[in-house]
């Protein structure tokens, strides 16, 4: 089976750096997305890892090992409206199947 | 590029009665769409796969009689969901992949269904 774990809720300051981290167990491999949704609202990439290593964009960051079935995305600066949930998805079946985690409701405060 | 539009966004309906929901791809075409579902706190939910021309492929626990899909073109891909009942209400979320074979998924806006 597929299984992808990620903390439940965060809290960060306005300004600083948050990590969320995914975990993830699965049958087969074909990249790792990290997406973020605004409630009732679909979800926007972020960033696609398939090698390991770190990919920058902007304030937003995304490191993969594949060894060890971890990846974690890196907010700087952060903003009031980062305030989100981010979902970290692995892609899996050939590159056709999207599996998503729990999801990692986050807050941003003042 | 790449968007997806959902119709409708929202839709409130009765116990006992269907439901079309419609994925579009607006400027690319899509051999492969995909239906989610998403239910309150919760993550997306993988349903089915669409195929462009040939019968949709549906995850365990999901049973194709009541939700049905169609694919008929390349920029479209509908779900019905019938004899809808309270439990089915839910946030329901389409992407679309380009036939360029890109491995990103353009997921639509969603649509809220109620069923009362």
């Amino acid at each position: 089976g597929q299984n992808i774990d990620q903390p439940t809720e965060m809290t960060a300051t306005e300004g600083a750096i948050v990590q969320i981290n995914c975990t993830y167990q699965t049958s087969g491999f074909n990249g790792l997305f990290w997406y973020q949704q605004h409630a009732g609202e679909a979800p926007t990439f972020l960033s696609y890892n398939v090698l390991d290593g770190l990919e920058e964009k902007g304030r937003f960051s995304s490191f993969l090992s594949r060894s060890k079935g971890y990846s974690y995305l890196l907010l700087k600066e952060l903003q009031m409206k980062d305030s989100a949930s981010y979902l970290c998805a692995v892609l899996t079946g050939g590159g056709n199947k999207l599996t998503f985690g729990t999801g990692t409701q986050l807050k941003v405060e003042l | 590029g790449a968007v997806v539009s959902q119709h409708p966004s929202w839709v409130i309906c009765k116990s006992g009665t269907s439901v079309k929901i419609e994925c579009r791809s607006l400027d690319f075409q899509a051999t492969t769409m995909f239906w989610y579902r998403q239910f309150p706190k919760q993550s997306l939910m993988l349903m089915a796969t669409s195929n462009e021309g040939s019968k949709a492929t549906y995850e365990q626990g999901v049973e194709k009689d009541k939700f049905l899909i169609n694919h008929a073109s390349l920029t479209l891909s509908t779900l019905t969901v019938t004899s809808a009942h309270p439990e089915d209400s839910s946030f329901y979320i389409c992407s679309a992949r380009d036939v360029a074979g890109e491995r990103e998924q353009y997921f639509g806006p969603g649509t809220r269904l109620t069923v009362t």
